[in-house]
Protein backbone atom coordinates (compact mmCIF):
# COMPACT_ATOMS: atom_id res chain seq x y z
CA UNK A 1 0.00 0.00 0.00
CA UNK A 2 1.02 3.37 -0.97
CA UNK A 3 2.20 5.64 2.18
CA UNK A 4 0.75 8.89 1.12
CA UNK A 5 -2.82 7.61 -0.24
CA UNK A 6 -4.99 10.48 -2.07
CA UNK A 7 -8.19 10.34 -2.93
CA UNK A 8 -10.01 10.75 -5.37
CA UNK A 9 -7.54 10.06 -8.25
CA UNK A 10 -9.53 11.72 -10.81
CA UNK A 11 -12.60 14.22 -10.41
CA UNK A 12 -14.35 16.33 -12.90
CA UNK A 13 -16.86 18.55 -11.31
CA UNK A 14 -18.68 21.83 -12.48
CA UNK A 15 -18.19 25.73 -11.37
CA UNK A 16 -19.76 26.30 -7.84
CA UNK A 17 -19.69 23.03 -6.19
CA UNK A 18 -17.52 21.96 -3.17
CA UNK A 19 -15.35 19.54 -3.74
CA UNK A 20 -13.17 17.97 -1.12
CA UNK A 21 -9.68 16.09 -1.76
CA UNK A 22 -8.72 13.83 0.91
CA UNK A 23 -5.12 12.54 1.66
CA UNK A 24 -3.87 9.87 4.67
CA UNK A 25 -0.73 8.71 5.23
CA UNK A 26 1.17 5.73 7.19
CA UNK A 27 4.52 6.52 7.70
CA UNK A 28 3.64 8.60 10.66
CA UNK A 29 4.69 12.21 9.99
CA UNK A 30 3.72 15.59 11.71
CA UNK A 31 3.67 17.52 8.69
CA UNK A 32 1.84 17.74 5.72
CA UNK A 33 1.13 19.70 2.59
CA UNK A 34 -0.75 20.13 -0.15
CA UNK A 35 0.16 21.54 -3.50
CA UNK A 36 -1.54 22.28 -6.63
CA UNK A 37 0.82 21.68 -9.74
CA UNK A 38 0.13 23.61 -13.43
CA UNK A 39 2.02 23.14 -16.43
CA UNK A 40 5.13 25.51 -16.47
CA UNK A 41 4.31 26.77 -13.08
CA UNK A 42 5.91 23.95 -11.12
CA UNK A 43 4.28 23.12 -7.70
CA UNK A 44 2.95 25.92 -5.61
CA UNK A 45 2.26 25.29 -2.03
CA UNK A 46 -1.41 25.59 -0.71
CA UNK A 47 -1.60 24.45 2.71
CA UNK A 48 0.36 22.95 5.03
CA UNK A 49 0.20 21.52 8.79
CA UNK A 50 2.88 21.14 11.35
CA UNK A 51 0.85 19.37 13.54
CA UNK A 52 -3.06 18.50 14.23
CA UNK A 53 -3.41 22.06 15.89
CA UNK A 54 -0.96 23.70 13.82
CA UNK A 55 -2.64 25.09 10.35
CA UNK A 56 -0.49 27.32 7.97
CA UNK A 57 -1.51 29.11 4.65
CA UNK A 58 1.10 28.66 1.76
CA UNK A 59 1.72 31.38 -1.39
CA UNK A 60 -1.81 30.15 -3.11
CA UNK A 61 -4.34 29.46 -0.49
CA UNK A 62 -7.06 32.07 -1.66
CA UNK A 63 -10.50 29.75 -2.54
CA UNK A 64 -9.29 26.82 -0.41
CA UNK A 65 -9.53 25.59 2.68
CA UNK A 66 -7.96 22.35 4.64
CA UNK A 67 -8.61 20.35 7.98
CA UNK A 68 -6.36 18.56 9.50
CA UNK A 69 -8.43 15.69 10.92
CA UNK A 70 -5.66 13.49 12.41
CA UNK A 71 -1.86 12.99 12.13
CA UNK A 72 -3.11 10.71 9.69
CA UNK A 73 -5.32 12.63 7.67
CA UNK A 74 -5.47 16.27 5.95
CA UNK A 75 -7.79 17.40 3.52
CA UNK A 76 -8.48 19.83 0.54
CA UNK A 77 -11.86 21.66 0.12
CA UNK A 78 -12.36 24.16 -2.76
CA UNK A 79 -15.60 25.85 -1.26
CA UNK A 80 -16.87 26.73 -4.78
CA UNK A 81 -14.85 25.70 -7.36
CA UNK A 82 -14.12 27.58 -10.68
CA UNK A 83 -12.30 26.41 -13.88
CA UNK A 84 -9.00 28.31 -12.94
CA UNK A 85 -8.74 25.80 -9.78
CA UNK A 86 -8.31 22.71 -12.70
CA UNK A 87 -5.11 21.46 -11.81
CA UNK A 88 -3.02 18.43 -10.67
CA UNK A 89 -3.22 18.42 -6.38
CA UNK A 90 -0.13 16.74 -4.62
CA UNK A 91 -0.43 16.22 -0.60
CA UNK A 92 3.11 15.38 0.91
CA UNK A 93 4.49 14.67 3.94
CA UNK A 94 7.58 15.29 5.73
CA UNK A 95 9.10 14.06 9.03
CA UNK A 96 9.93 16.59 11.51
CA UNK A 97 13.76 17.52 11.98
CA UNK A 98 16.04 20.15 9.69
CA UNK A 99 15.51 19.75 6.03
CA UNK A 100 13.80 16.12 6.01
CA UNK A 101 12.31 15.37 2.61
CA UNK A 102 8.91 15.67 1.05
CA UNK A 103 6.76 12.29 0.45
CA UNK A 104 4.44 12.62 -1.89
CA UNK A 105 1.19 11.40 -2.99
CA UNK A 106 0.08 10.20 -6.67
CA UNK A 107 -1.54 13.08 -7.25
CA UNK A 108 -5.41 14.09 -8.03
CA UNK A 109 -6.69 15.58 -11.33
CA UNK A 110 -9.32 17.79 -10.96
CA UNK A 111 -11.01 19.48 -13.87
CA UNK A 112 -13.54 21.84 -12.94
CA UNK A 113 -15.90 22.38 -16.29
CA UNK B 1 12.60 35.87 -1.36
CA UNK B 2 14.71 32.97 -2.46
CA UNK B 3 14.07 31.71 -5.84
CA UNK B 4 14.77 27.93 -7.73
CA UNK B 5 15.28 28.48 -11.58
CA UNK B 6 15.27 25.64 -13.86
CA UNK B 7 16.25 27.23 -17.21
CA UNK B 8 15.65 24.08 -19.41
CA UNK B 9 12.09 23.87 -20.17
CA UNK B 10 12.28 20.43 -22.13
CA UNK B 11 15.42 18.40 -23.02
CA UNK B 12 15.80 15.43 -25.62
CA UNK B 13 18.49 13.02 -25.31
CA UNK B 14 19.29 9.87 -26.88
CA UNK B 15 19.38 6.69 -24.93
CA UNK B 16 22.98 5.93 -23.73
CA UNK B 17 24.22 9.55 -23.87
CA UNK B 18 25.21 11.64 -20.92
CA UNK B 19 22.84 14.03 -19.19
CA UNK B 20 23.39 17.44 -17.63
CA UNK B 21 19.80 19.00 -15.81
CA UNK B 22 21.08 22.54 -14.37
CA UNK B 23 19.29 24.03 -11.70
CA UNK B 24 20.50 27.46 -9.87
CA UNK B 25 19.12 28.83 -6.70
CA UNK B 26 19.45 32.40 -5.69
CA UNK B 27 19.62 32.35 -1.38
CA UNK B 28 22.35 33.44 0.97
CA UNK B 29 23.04 31.22 3.30
CA UNK B 30 23.86 27.45 2.70
CA UNK B 31 20.97 25.98 1.36
CA UNK B 32 19.24 22.98 1.22
CA UNK B 33 18.90 21.74 -1.94
CA UNK B 34 16.89 18.48 -3.39
CA UNK B 35 16.21 16.63 -6.56
CA UNK B 36 13.10 15.17 -6.99
CA UNK B 37 11.71 13.26 -10.03
CA UNK B 38 8.13 12.83 -11.54
CA UNK B 39 7.20 10.54 -13.35
CA UNK B 40 3.85 10.23 -15.33
CA UNK B 41 0.68 9.60 -13.29
CA UNK B 42 2.62 9.56 -10.19
CA UNK B 43 3.72 12.05 -7.58
CA UNK B 44 7.31 12.95 -6.61
CA UNK B 45 9.75 10.87 -5.62
CA UNK B 46 13.78 12.26 -4.35
CA UNK B 47 16.73 11.37 -6.11
CA UNK B 48 19.06 12.76 -3.55
CA UNK B 49 19.80 15.93 -1.56
CA UNK B 50 22.35 18.07 -0.50
CA UNK B 51 22.94 19.82 3.01
CA UNK B 52 26.55 19.87 3.70
CA UNK B 53 30.09 18.60 3.09
CA UNK B 54 30.83 16.80 0.03
CA UNK B 55 29.94 18.92 -3.21
CA UNK B 56 29.30 16.06 -5.23
CA UNK B 57 26.28 14.05 -3.87
CA UNK B 58 24.93 10.43 -5.35
CA UNK B 59 21.40 9.30 -5.43
CA UNK B 60 19.21 7.04 -6.38
CA UNK B 61 19.18 5.47 -10.04
CA UNK B 62 22.50 6.18 -11.15
CA UNK B 63 21.92 10.23 -10.81
CA UNK B 64 24.41 12.79 -8.86
CA UNK B 65 24.24 16.63 -8.40
CA UNK B 66 27.30 18.79 -7.39
CA UNK B 67 26.47 21.71 -5.36
CA UNK B 68 28.74 25.05 -6.47
CA UNK B 69 28.24 27.60 -4.38
CA UNK B 70 30.18 30.62 -6.69
CA UNK B 71 27.90 29.36 -9.51
CA UNK B 72 24.78 28.84 -7.30
CA UNK B 73 23.98 25.87 -8.69
CA UNK B 74 23.19 22.09 -8.20
CA UNK B 75 23.05 20.61 -11.55
CA UNK B 76 21.79 16.98 -12.15
CA UNK B 77 24.09 14.53 -14.12
CA UNK B 78 23.88 10.87 -14.99
CA UNK B 79 26.33 9.42 -17.01
CA UNK B 80 24.33 7.21 -19.61
CA UNK B 81 20.51 8.06 -19.73
CA UNK B 82 17.90 4.98 -19.79
CA UNK B 83 14.75 5.06 -21.80
CA UNK B 84 13.18 4.54 -18.48
CA UNK B 85 14.78 8.06 -17.07
CA UNK B 86 12.14 9.83 -19.38
CA UNK B 87 10.09 11.68 -16.38
CA UNK B 88 10.13 15.28 -15.22
CA UNK B 89 12.55 16.95 -12.74
CA UNK B 90 12.60 19.66 -10.29
CA UNK B 91 14.51 21.02 -8.42
CA UNK B 92 13.55 22.19 -4.83
CA UNK B 93 15.50 24.51 -1.98
CA UNK B 94 14.42 24.06 1.62
CA UNK B 95 14.84 26.98 4.16
CA UNK B 96 15.39 26.25 7.14
CA UNK B 97 13.46 24.83 10.07
CA UNK B 98 10.26 25.53 8.57
CA UNK B 99 10.42 23.37 6.02
CA UNK B 100 9.46 26.01 3.49
CA UNK B 101 10.22 24.23 0.28
CA UNK B 102 10.46 26.51 -3.36
CA UNK B 103 10.15 24.05 -6.19
CA UNK B 104 11.74 24.84 -9.85
CA UNK B 105 9.30 25.02 -12.48
CA UNK B 106 10.74 21.41 -14.03
CA UNK B 107 12.63 20.17 -16.71
CA UNK B 108 10.54 17.51 -18.91
CA UNK B 109 12.85 14.76 -20.16
CA UNK B 110 12.37 13.09 -23.69
CA UNK B 111 15.05 10.00 -23.94
CA UNK B 112 15.11 8.89 -28.02
CA UNK B 113 16.39 5.63 -29.06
Amino acid sequence: DADVTQTPRNRITKTGKRIMLECSQTKGHDRMYWYRQDPGLGLRLIYYSFDVKDINKGEISDGYSVSRQAQAKFSLSLESAIPNQTALYFCATSDTGVNQPQHFGDGTRLSIL
Amino acid sequence: AQSVTQPDIHITVSEGASLELRCNYSYGATPYLFWYVQSPGQGLQLLLKYFSGDTLVQGIKGFEAEFKRSQSSFNLRKPSVHWSDAAEYFCAHHSGGYQKVTFGTGTKLQVIP
